[in-house]
């Protein structure tokens, strides 16, 4: 079984600072990780993936994270906040290559951005 | 190109009455999820479609739910004899097969008063 755990629930920032959310994972086999940014009242957007190749993921509007297998962590990072960024933050585990493609979702992050 | 839709975008309805949701998923997607989102549960996976295979409903919550696709595209979810703790927002997303990234629709907020 696998499973997705996100540390805080809600995360304040200013403005130009560092964005960082935490995602820890739980899967027997190779997992693809992801994380998708809601914003209010719309679906899921896809920010970046992680499936096996290069561990060190680049995504849109500026994130980042890094998967590191002996930490079981995927975290996301984004050197400087901006006021659009504030939105609900989900990372997700499926399993890898040939395996099922249902994804496992954490309880969300929300990122909040002050002036 | 166009996206995954959903319709409606919003539906009330009355404990006990039926419900159904529509998703379009975007064109030539053999893959077709269904996940429900609520304050309770969070994102949790409902069903899935591949192709012709039959679908996997591992995730459905009760016999009052179940989940069609006509012709490899539209899906229909439906729910019977609504209950206040089917009120949720249900999302819909869709990936080309082998692939690994599911595009999701803007989701149909569900109220059962």
């Amino acid at each position: 079984a696998q499973s997705v755990t996100q540390l805080g629930s809600h995360v304040s920032v200013s403005e130009g600072a560092l964005v960082l959310l935490r995602c820890n994972y739980s899967s027997s086999v190779p997992p693809y990780l992801f994380w998708y940014v809601q914003y209010p009242n719309q679906g899921l957007q896809l920010l970046l993936k992680y499936t096996s190749a290069a561990t060190l993921v680049k995504g849109i509007n500026g994130f980042e994270a890094e998967f590191k297998k002996s930490e079981t962590s995927f975290h996301l990072t984004k050197p400087s906040a901006h006021m659009s960024d504030a939105a609900e933050y989900f990372c997700a585990v499926s399993e890898g290559p040939g395996g099922f493609q249902k994804l496992v979702f954490g309880t969300g992050t929300r990122l909040l951005v002050s002036p | 190109g166009a996206g995954v839709s959903q319709s409606p975008s919003n539906k009330v309805t009355e404990k006990g009455k039926d419900v159904e949701l529509r998703c379009d998923p975007i064109s030539g997607h053999t893959a077709l999820y269904w996940y429900r989102q609520s304050l309770g549960q969070g994102l949790e996976f409902l069903i899935y479609f591949q192709g012709n295979s039959a679908p996997d409903k591992s995730g459905l919550p009760s016999d009052r739910f179940s989940a069609e696709r006509t012709g490899g595209s539209v899906s229909t979810l439906t729910i019977q004899r609504t209950q206040q703790e089917d009120s949720a927002v249900y999302l819909c997303a869709s990936s080309l097969q082998g692939t690994d990234t599911q595009y999701f629709g803007p989701g149909t907020r569900l109220t059962v008063l």
